[in-house]
């Protein structure tokens, strides 16, 4: 098993840009979430899903958009790239869809700088 | 709102010596709780986790944590700290009925020889 996968691992955006990270298990997992850590603040949930089809809101949701087609995939898309986006994002999932509750596996990470 | 508090941004320890990490937790009912370990350039892996019965839990890598419930603590312990233990450690708390971790601000560990 791969876990969870992470692409790309780095990536520098001009403020405006788009871009879609991506985050993909390949451990039949129902729920994946997104965070992004910064420093001195910990980590902070941007996005969940608790199945394919659906996905909410977490702490810090603005100005990024998530969808789940699939089990397996969970992007996470910046609409219009800003400075403050600057941080290093990790996707995570758990075999439950009560996540919060079971071991959450987490990506490598992708750190992005905004420019 | 719930918080997650770790009042030591950073501790260095010699190796072999004991370790402990302070973490405490604000909710109204007992939390779900877990440590993590973030080593430089790694994601995330779970050390333990608390979510009812023995007060006293045992993870891997030699680490053990306590929950006080009258203190809403839930500390990291080890004792004898080895250099590959050097990384960030972080206090995480669930919370009933929700679907996200709230995390503590993490505490770097530095270990000398």
């Amino acid at each position: 098993n791969a876990g969870v996968t992470q692409t790309p691992k780095f990536q520098v955006l001009k403020t405006g840009q788009s871009m879609t990270l991506q985050c993909a298990q390949d451990m039949n997992h129902e729920y994946m979430s997104w965070y992004r850590q910064d420093p001195g603040m910990g980590l902070r949930l941007i996005h969940y899903s608790v199945g394919a089809g659906i996905t909410d809101q977490g702490e810090v949701p603005n100005g990024y958009n998530v969808s789940r087609s699939t089990t397996e995939d969970f992007p996470l898309r910046l609409l219009s790239a800003a400075p403050s986006q600057t941080s290093v994002y990790f996707c995570a999932s758990s075999y439950s869809p009560s996540g919060s509750w079971n071991e959450q596996f987490f990506g490598p990470g992708t750190r992005l700088t905004v420019l | 709102a719930q918080s997650v508090t770790q009042p030591d941004i950073h501790i260095t320890v010699s190796e072999g010596a004991s370790l402990e990490l302070r973490c405490n937790y604000s909710y109204g009912a007992t939390p779900y709780l877990f440590w993590y370990v973030q080593s430089p350039g790694q994601g995330l892996q779970l050390l333990l986790k608390y979510f009812s019965g023995d007060t006293l839990v045992q993870g891997i890598k030699g680490f053990e944590a306590e929950f006080k419930r009258s203190q809403s603590s839930f500390n990291l312990r080890k004792p004898s700290v080895h250099w590959s233990d050097a990384a960030e450690y972080f206090c995480a708390v669930a919370v009933t009925g929700a679907n996200n971790l709230f995390f503590g601000t993490g505490t770097r560990l530095t270990v000398i020889p």
